[in-house]
């Protein structure tokens, strides 16, 4: 079965800077999607970014981009030039290549923004 | 972009009745949806998929007969807690599929259910 681990529970940085947030996963498939859900304290969940395995270039959504290592199973993503807005939980997602596979979901981790 | 209802938004029931929770799809035909629950700090956990016009799949340690999922349209699902007992009181979040684009998944804003 397919696992994912988000190994900080919280994170802080100050506006303006930048935070890198870690995923590992595991699974023996070589072709699946990686996500990143933002969720603020409305509690909708909100799709930041989305990996394709088998494309090899980071993606990248306006001040929001991942390090995608495949071979070493790790999916990070990185805030530049965070902003107040940005707090929330964010959760790392895996999800199988067919259509209307369920996501599995890592622990969450929380982002507190200081101004 | 494709949007995702639920209904209600908040609701409180005694313990031992049952409580439906209204998942639509306002937009597009949702052939499979998804139903989660959520804890306080702690992160999504499927319960179970469902496929219009078929009989859900559960997720492991999910009771069905408790937690019963009916998909009987391409927009609508529901959810029916059944002797709902303080400890179901949670955060349930459905998802939207309509399996056109492979990985676009649609989530509702979710229910809050609380059991006194």
């Amino acid at each position: 079965a397919q696992t994912v681990t988000q190994s900080q529970p919280e994170m802080s940085v100050q506006e303006a800077e930048t935070v890198t947030l870690s995923c590992t996963y595991d699974t023996s498939e070589s072709d699946y999607y990686l996500f990143w859900y933002k969720q603020p304290p409305s509690r909708q969940m909100i799709l930041v970014i989305r990996q394709e395995a088998y494309k090899q270039q980071n993606a990248t959504e306006n001040r929001f981009s991942v390090n995608f290592q495949k071979a070493a199973k790790s999916f990070s993503l990185k805030i530049s030039d965070s902003q107040l807005g940005d707090a929330a939980m964010y959760f790392c997602a895996y999800r199988r290549k067919q259509r209307a596979q369920k996501l599995v979901f890592g622990q969450g981790t929380r982002l507190t923004i200081n101004p | 972009g494709a949007v995702v209802s639920q209904h209600p938004s908040r609701v409180i029931c005694k313990s031992g009745t049952s409580v439906k929770i209204e998942c639509r799809s306002l937009d597009f035909q949702a052939t499979t949806m998804f139903w989660y629950r959520q804890f306080p700090k702690q992160s999504l956990m499927l319960m179970a998929t469902s496929n219009e016009g078929s009989k859900a799949t559960y997720e492991q340690g999910v009771e069905k007969d408790k937690f019963l999922i009916n998909h009987a349209s391409l927009t609508l699902s529901t959810l029916t807690v059944t002797s709902a007992h303080p400890e179901d009181s949670s955060f349930y979040i459905c998802s939207a599929s309509s399996g056109t684009v492979a990985y676009e998944q649609y989530f509702g804003p979710g229910t809050r259910l609380t059991v006194t």
